[in-house]
């Protein structure tokens, strides 16, 4: 069945040092890949996305990469800070321009070291 | 601009009673999603209401059932509440066909069964 699944569980990264998480998914269908990060308490909350036709796209310190040809996503911070310390989700959607369900992976814990 | 709002918060239930939670859209949104998140796993996708009617659903029993009102507003219904019923109730809403597509989330209804 679907499946998105992370590597690492917890990931230990210096302030100020790149940090790089990665994903793999099953779905090779999938069309649309999104980065969330959860803070205690809070819900999830949107980082960056990318859809199938792409291989990378960047934000404000952060770059999301595809590979299709082996299901792997991966998300780089660049220039860890504090606040960057939370756990992230991979989360792969189908086709409907966002409004399918999302399926989720397990997550890593992104601890940022001062 | 008013993110999605969820409510109650917390909620402590006894096996076999029934739950309602209740979620609040983002302004300008129309659909919305409900994930349940156990401790330290990602969401899973419960289902998802649009024009006030459920258009897909995850892979929970009847038990959960829902609700969407014409301003868009939802709810969540949990029958028979089980001690597996216990998570992290996550609404996200979006807007259809309308780009950005992300997913805005709530920060969630944290439920106890006991």
């Amino acid at each position: 069945g679907e499946s998105v699944g992370l590597h690492l569980p917890t990931l230990s990264v210096q302030e100020g040092d790149n940090s790089i998480i990665n994903c793999a998914y099953s779905n090779s269908a999938s069309d649309y890949f999104i980065w969330y990060k959860q803070e205690s308490g809070k819900g999830p909350q949107f980082i960056i996305d990318i859809r199938s036709n792409m291989d990378k796209r960047q934000g404000q310190r952060v770059t999301v990469l595809l590979n299709k040809t082996v299901k792997h996503l991966s998300l780089q911070i660049a220039a860890t800070q504090p606040g960057d310390s939370a756990v992230y989700f991979c989360a792969e959607g189908g086709a409907n321009f966002g409004n399918e369900k999302l399926t989720f992976g397990t997550g890593t814990r992104l601890t940022i070291i001062p | 601009d008013a993110g999605v709002t969820q409510s109650p918060t917390h909620l402590i239930k006894t096996r076999g009673q029934q739950v309602t939670l209740r979620c609040s859209p983002k302004s300008g949104h129309d659909t919305v999603s409900w994930y349940q998140q156990a401790l330290g796993q990602g969401p899973q996708f419960i289902f998802q209401y649009y024009e006030e009617e459920e258009r897909q659903r995850g892979n929970f029993p009847d038990r959960f059932s829902g609700h969407q009102f014409p301003n868009y507003s939802s709810e969540l219904n949990v029958n028979a509440l089980l001690l597996g019923d216990s998570a992290l109730y996550l609404c996200a809403s979006s807007k259809q066909g309308i780009p950005p597509y992300e997913q805005y989330f709530g920060p969630g209804t944290r439920l106890t069964v006991t």
